[in-house]
């Protein structure tokens, strides 16, 4: 089983602020890794797959990268969108979600 | 435009069955293998099963193993989740999805409450 874990569980910035979120696998997965945005009351949102390339429609304020074990999600400038709990997915061994950061204002 | 509509869920007592199912539009079903996933509050989705795109190959989490069952109909754009044993911690909701991208899920349905409780 691969575990996933991401640091740190919260963030509190202001819309315009460069916001770094990271990922860390048990074991190698390669750059099989998504990252995903969800909002109270919605689905999650497909941002990056493949470790860094966008998703159709993803403003490229969102970027990806990384591969093994180490991955971060970056946002350049918040847009007020923007604040809310961010997974990242692994599809090395099965399929699992980490715990998500929140981005909060 | 693309969407999956989801139906079924409900409250159900331990020990009974239940089925989703997910209905896709516009775009080729066919063509794409399809997820289940579901979510308790404030914890991470939990992967529960995937479906090939033509129903040959199917592949369940753990706690799904034994109990519950995908299927798929791509006559009527239809992935299903037959849901059997239930337990209380099957309590979530459960969400579709399409797996549009390599190991990725790029297109979710509205997601389904499924509350197990006697």
């Amino acid at each position: 089983e691969i575990v996933l874990t991401q640091f740190p569980a919260t963030l509190s910035l202001s819309p315009g602020d460069r916001a770094t979120l990271s990922c860390r696998a048990s074991q190698s997965v390669s750059t099989y890794l998504a990252w995903y945005q969800q909002k109270p009351g919605q689905a999650p949102r497909l941002l990056i797959y493949d470790a860094s390339r966008r998703a159709t429609g993803i403003p490229d304020r969102f970027s990806g990268n990384g591969s093994g074990t180490d991955f971060t999600l970056t946002v350049s400038s918040l847009a007020p969108e923007d604040f809310a709990v961010y997974y990242c997915q692994q599809r090395r061994k099965s399929f699992s979600f980490g715990p998500g950061t929140k981005v909060d204002i | 435009q693309e969407q999956l509509a989801q139906s079924g869920g409900g409250v159900v007592q331990p020990g009974k069955s239940l089925r989703l199912s997910c209905a896709a539009s516009g775009f080729i079903f066919s063509s794409y293998a399809m997820h289940w996933v579901r979510q308790t509050p404030g914890k991470e989705p939990e992967w529960v099963a995937v479906i090939s795109y033509d129903g040959g190959i199917d592949h369940f989490a753990d706690p799904a193993k034994g109990r519950f069952g995908i299927s798929r109909d791509n006559s009527k754009s239809t992935v299903y989740l037959q849901m059997d044993s239930l337990r209380v911690e099957d309590t979530a909701v459960y969400y579709c999805a399409r797996e549009g991208y390599p190991d990725a899920f790029d297109l979710w349905g509205q997601g389904t409450i499924v509350t197990v409780s006697s």
